[in-house]
C-alpha cells in the first residue's frame, strides 16, 4: 500500500483564493513526522512545513498551514491568498519511527498548482 | 539556506561506465542522505548515512554505494551506470531544532543521463 498518497495531480487556482493541496498517509507508528514541500520549474526542494504526530496544535508557518486530522490519517496543505508564484510541484512526505533527527523520508508523487491570474 | 551543495550538478555518461556524485555541507549535520526524483514516483531514498563511515540503504539502492569519509561529505557512486540509472539526484541534510521541530534541507540536485 502506498505511504503517502496525494490524489490531485494537478490543480488551477484563481490568484487570490485559497487551495487545499490533500495528502493522507498510511502508517502503524505512533510517532512520525509529516512534511511539506515545494518545488518550483527551477527544480530546487523548498521545505515548508512540518508537523509532528504529537503535536495537538495545526502547524503554520505564514501563509502555509497544515490541516492534521490524525483519526483520518491525512495532512493537507492549505495555502491562503495564493500568488502567481505559488506555481509548482508541491510533495507530502512522512518520516516514520521515534528516530529524531533521523528522517528517512517517503514522499507522496506530487501535485502540481497552477495559480491563475 | 542549510550550506548543501552538489556536485556535478549535470552529468551525461555512457552505460556502464562509473559515476560518483559529491554531496557536500558545512554546518556538521550529523545525518545525510540520498534521494533520486523520477517522474510519477515523486522522491526516492537511496542510502542515507547517520555519521562517519556509518551508513544504510535505503528504498532503492540496488546498483548504488555510498561512502562518508567526512562529516561534511557524502558520496553516491553508481558503479557501473544503467540508463535506469538517468534521474535527478538530491542530497539533504537532517536538522533538529530545539523541541520538536525537524527539518530536511535539499540541495540543489544533480540531473544525470545514462545514454
Amino acid at each position: 500500500a502506498q505511504k503517502i498518497t496525494q490524489t490531485q495531480p494537478g490543480m488551477f487556482v484563481q490568484e487570490k483564493e485559497a487551495v487545499t493541496l490533500d495528502c493522507t498517509y498510511d502508517t502503524s507508528d505512533q510517532s512520525y513526522g509529516l512534511f511539506w514541500y515545494k518545488q518550483p520549474s527551477s527544480g530546487e526542494m523548498i521545505f515548508l512545513i512540518y508537523q509532528g504526530s504529537y503535536d495537538e496544535q495545526n502547524a503554520t508557518e505564514g501563509r502555509y498551514s497544515l490541516n492534521f486530522q490524525k483519526a483520518r490519517k491525512s495532512a493537507n496543505l492549505v495555502i491562503s491568498a495564493s500568488q502567481l508564484g505559488d506555481s509548482a510541484m508541491y510533495f507530502c512526505a512522512m518520516r516514520e519511527g521515534a528516530n529524531f533527527g533521523n528522517e528517512k523520508l517517503t514522499f507522496g508523487t506530487g501535485t502540481r498548482l497552477t495559480i491563475i491570474p | 539556506d542549510a550550506g548543501i551543495t552538489q556536485s556535478p550538478r549535470h552529468k551525461v555518461t555512457e552505460t556502464g561506465t562509473p559515476v560518483t556524485l559529491r554531496c557536500h555541507q558545512t554546518e556538521n549535520h550529523r545525518y545525510m542522505y540520498w534521494y533520486r526524483q523520477d517522474p510519477g514516483h515523486g522522491l526516492r531514498l537511496i542510502h542515507y548515512s547517520y555519521g562517519v563511515k556509518d551508513t544504510d540503504k535505503g528504498e532503492v539502492s540496488d546498483g548504488y554505494s555510498v561512502s562518508r569519509s567526512k562529516t561534511e561529505d557524502f558520496l553516491l557512486t553508481l558503479e557501473s551506470a544503467t540508463s535506469s540509472q538517468t534521474s535527478v539526484y538530491f542530497c539533504a541534510i537532517s536538522e533538529s531544532k530545539t523541541g520538536t521541530q525537524e527539518t530536511q534541507y535539499f540541495g540543489p540536485g544533480t540531473r544525470l543521463l545514462v545514454l
